[in-house]
């Protein structure tokens, strides 16, 4: 079965500081990978995605993230964070069988906390 | 703005209610899912509807019962809840069938408190 693991619950960035968001994955397969961001009170936004090809992709609001599968793993990346960057970031990943819809697996999450 | 809409916002019910939990998505995506959501958890799956066929259903307690009247609605009928039952109720959406390699689109969600 597919997991996600996402090592790091709290983190804290002084604001202007780059931003690394750890992220593994567990699946026989190659696996679709995304990267989700919640703010209170929210739903979930699609940060960015990897199906195939270029491992390096590049996302919304700055972000961008390398799929590595030799150390399976998707981290999130920002050269500089913003204080409304503070939020919930979830990793998550798709079955990729195909023949059907199927939900994601998310990781447990990772709270971003910005110092002023 | 998001592009799918889930209505209520909030909703207090009593264990002996009835109520509805509807979602809309008009991007003409094919599947749509619901999810539930503790604080400070992950979102878990709980229903897949592709086609408007019930593709998925994760185990969930028959108490929760799920509608897809056509493609664009996706409604959760609540019955006798337990107050653990307490949540945010995440609607999502995805093109064609495949839902694994399609991203997924949520709305803002429905707060669920059950006294």
């Amino acid at each position: 079965a597919q997991s996600v693991t996402q090592p790091d619950i709290h983190i804290t960035v002084s604001e202007g500081a780059s931003l690394e968001l750890r992220c593994n994955y567990s699946y026989g397969a190659t696996p679709y990978l995304f990267w989700y961001v919640q703010s209170p009170g929210q739903g979930l936004q699609l940060l960015l995605k990897y199906f195939s090809g270029d491992t390096l992709v590049q996302g919304i609001k700055g972000f961008e993230a390398e799929f590595k599968r030799s150390q399976s793993s998707f981290n999130l990346r920002k050269p500089s964070v913003h204080w409304s960057d503070a939020a919930e970031y979830f990793c998550a990943v798709g079955e990729g069988s195909g023949g059907g819809a199927d939900g994601l697996t998310f990781g447990k999450g990772t709270h971003l906390i910005i110092q002023p | 703005d998001t592009e799918v809409t889930q209505t209520p916002k909030h909703l207090v019910m009593g264990m002996t209610n009835k109520k509805s939990l509807k979602c809309e998505q008009h991007m003409g995506h094919r599947a749509m899912y619901w999810y539930k959501q503790k604080a400070k958890k992950p979102p878990e799956l709980m229903f897949v509807y592709s086609y408007e066929k019930l593709s998925i259903n994760e185990s969930v307690p028959s108490r929760f019962s799920p509608e897809c009247p056509n493609s664009s609605l996706l409604n959760l009928h609540l019955h006798a809840l337990q107050p653990e039952d307490s949540a945010l109720y995440l609607c999502a959406s995805s093109q064609g069938g495949t839902g694994g390699n399609q991203p997924q689109h949520f709305g803002d969600g429905t707060r669920l408190s059950i006294l």
